[in-house]
């Protein structure tokens, strides 16, 4: 299957500071990615579809301000958490699209 | 929209034994049910597919089964290995364009040496 890369696995950071998710297709390429916060023991909740070149489509409830999305190639997507704060500890999880869905291993984000 | 129920959320089974897990979706026109594997922190693996076209797909030990006037897909895990311990998701979507799959809420499979 294709892969999928997300960067970094885990992170730590002060509340307040801002901290940046890669997503990379690494053996195609893909228009369309899309990221997802999972909680403990729940299932994946889509947070917004990042699109080549344009801007992200978010979904109902998730501030654009605070999870700031950049699909600037066809094999890179970023998010970025802004002024995060404890209650942003989460898993992040990417996904691109090429025939399947394929996922990116997570983001354990802790915010202290 | 799409809305896919998942059961059971927990399933304990003893090693060598069968598991399944069924899943329900309201839209008629998803056409596309992948099931993924998600080990603790770990982001999901596809395991196994099925379009709306075939009715189940095998391989090696997983299969899949698709019912499509009920609006219900299976998966069923037999000779269970301890490996096999994960969460699992199914997921309903309309394949073909923007792909946005709807999950199920997911099974912990817990098999037992």
């Amino acid at each position: 299957g294709a892969v999928v890369s997300q960067h970094p696995s885990r992170v730590i950071c002060k509340s307040g500071t801002s901290v940046k998710i890669e997503c990379r297709s690494l053996d195609f390429q893909a228009t369309t990615m899309f990221w997802y916060r999972q909680f403990p023991k729940k299932s994946l909740m889509l947070m917004a579809t990042s699109n080549e070149g344009s801007k992200a489509t978010y979904e109902q409830g998730v501030e654009k301000d605070k999870f700031l999305i950049n699909h600037a190639s066809l094999t890179l997507s970023t998010l970025t958490v802004t002024s995060a704060h404890p209650e942003d500890s989460s898993f992040y999880i990417c996904s691109a699209v090429k025939t399947e869905a394929f996922f990116g291993q997570g983001t354990r984000l802790t915010v202290v | 929209g799409e809305n896919v129920e998942q059961h059971p959320s927990t399933l304990s089974v003893q090693e060598g034994d069968s598991a399944v897990i069924k899943c329900t979706y309201s839209d008629s026109a998803s056409n596309y049910f992948p099931w993924y594997k998600q080990e603790l922190g770990k982001g999901p693996q596809l395991i196994i597919d099925i379009r709306s076209n075939v009715g189940e797909k095998k391989d090696q030990r997983i299969a899949v089964t698709l019912n499509k006037t009920a609006k219900h897909f299976s998966l069923h895990i037999t000779e269970t290995q301890p490996e096999d311990s994960a969460v699992y998701f199914c997921a309903a979507s309309i394949g073909g364009g923007s792909y946005i799959p709807t999950f199920g809420r997911g099974t912990s499979l817990i098999v037992h040496p």
